[in-house]
């Protein structure tokens, strides 16, 4: 079982939708991070959390340390949001980054 | 500031051929890594350094070498180039701080480097 679990793989949307994707984790962490990628593009962060919940712009993420969860949430969908998202933790014990295998958000107009 | 540098973007290479990728940042980040991406699977950790004389393995981290004798610059050596090795590489950094809960920063990554064994 893979030590960061994303979920959905993939998800599409209509324009103007809410969308929730979801990041858990078995291992102890320091810190948890979501990125975005865009197809053929660089990596981008997007929040980089430790408790609680975060918020910029449309994106709003949060974490439950003691579930062990992560959810990024984007409030009214647009196709520029299109785009790969990655969780990925940063482990307390071993200072290493553990990537999730990333969600594929396809937003329509 | 330039961020997180990456050179090259692009690279082909014939099996046993060695080459270096180059990373440096100029943020004075303790954090550093390499991580390679391939279709269908995630970002996986190669190398990281949390500082300068300092490097660990991660979960890739066969056919590569890396150092880290400066703070800024962390390259990533390939002896013998495989075409397993045929992949998206990204070089990252962050700033580190021990014995905190929250001690990591914004994650700074390079652009990334294509590269193609033959």
């Amino acid at each position: 079982k893979n030590e960061v679990e994303q979920s959905p793989q993939n998800l599409t949307a209509q324009e103007g939708e809410f969308i929730t994707i979801n990041c858990s984790y078995s291992v102890g962490i320091s810190a948890l991070h979501w990125l975005q990628q865009h197809p053929g593009g660089g990596i981008v962060s997007l929040f980089m959390l430790s408790s609680g919940k975060k918020k910029h712009g449309r994106l709003i993420a949060t974490i439950n340390i003691q579930e062990k969860h992560s959810s990024l949430h984007i409030t009214a969908s647009h196709p520029r949001d299109s785009a790969v998202y990655i969780c990925a933790v940063l482990s307390y014990n071993t200072d290493k980054l553990i990537f999730g295998t990333g969600t594929r958000l396809q937003v329509f107009p | 500031n330039a961020g997180v540098t990456q050179t090259p973007k692009f690279q082909v290479l014939k099996t046993g051929q060695s080459m270096t990728l180059q990373c440096a940042q100029d943020m004075n980040h303790e954090y550093m890594s390499w991580y390679r991406q391939d279709p269908g699977m995630g970002l996986r950790l190669i190398h990281y350094s949390v500082g300068a004389g300092i490097t660990d393995q991660g979960e890739v981290p066969n056919g590569y070498n890396v150092s880290r004798s400066t703070t800024e610059d962390f390259p990533l050596r390939l002896l013998s180039a495989a075409p397993s090795q045929t992949s998206v590489y990204f070089c990252a950094s962050s700033i580190l701080n021990r014995g905190r809960i929250a001690n990591t920063g914004e994650l700074f990554f390079g652009e990334g480097s294509r590269l193609t064994v033959l």
